[in-house]
């Protein structure tokens, strides 16, 4: 079973860029798709976009279209998430999930990431 | 794009049978997936295509979907269920995933 491995914890300064990473542990990306969700603390999922590594293909959310950019490295099974002009209400926890492609886009996420907690602070 | 909501709390006590409501426009016609989400934790699958259950989920769990609710029921609930659960669907429309607002499960 596939398991997402998630980069560590980070505190970045409003104005500036975050890349956030989640690495295949234990098998590869190639049978799914894998989305970024994030969650403000004491508010709920909030859905950021994704990538299908095995096309190279992603689409985002409206609400970040022109901020956020989901990248993957197939060689090394791990996909980035950038997101740029941070600002306090970027705060959160990013989670990493997974689809299976049999099943994409109506499918649901069975492999989620533990988070990463991007703090923005001056 | 496609709204989904939930109420905020439900408390409910051990051995009773606590209702959580996904309310979308025809979300009937949808695909509904639930997730629990226990505090500092990632979320976990505990509904699928509306009433599946993935394996290691109890069958206390269940789920529905019809006209503009989804609704997940857990049957004699237990102090361990205490947690936050979240429904999901994909909007074709948008082609973007939707999250419900979240219900908050209290255990008395």
């Amino acid at each position: 079973q596939v398991q997402l491995v998630q980069s560590g914890a980070e505190v970045k300064k409003p104005g500036s860029s975050v890349k956030v990473s989640c690495r295949a542990s234990g098998g590869t990306f190639s049978s799914h798709a894998i989305s970024w969700v994030r969650q403000a603390p004491g508010l709920g999922l909030e859905w950021m976009g994704e990538i299908i590594p095995m096309f190279g293909t992603s689409s985002d959310a409206q609400n970040f279209q022109d901020r956020v950019r989901i990248t993957a490295d197939e060689s090394t099974s791990t996909v980035y998430m950038d997101l740029s002009s941070l600002k306090s209400g970027d705060t959160a926890v990013y989670f990493c999930a997974a689809i299976r492609l049999a099943s994409h886009p109506n499918g649901y996420f069975d492999i989620w990431g533990r988070g990463t907690l991007v703090t923005v602070s001056s | 794009s496609y709204v989904m909501t939930q109420a905020p709390s439900v408390s409910v006590a051990p051995g009773q049978t606590a209702r959580i409501t996904c309310g979308g426009n025809n979300i009937g016609d949808k695909s509904v997936h639930w997730y629990q989400q226990k505090a500092g934790q990632a979320p976990v699958l505990v509904i699928y295509y509306d009433t599946d259950r993935p394996a290691g989920i109890p069958e206390r769990f269940s789920g529905s979907n019809s006209g503009d609710t989804a609704t997940l029921t857990i049957s004699r609930v237990e102090a361990g269920d205490e947690a936050d659960y979240y429904c999901q669907v994909f909007d074709g429309n948008t082609d973007h995933y939707v999250f419900g607002t979240g219900t908050k499960v209290t255990v008395l």
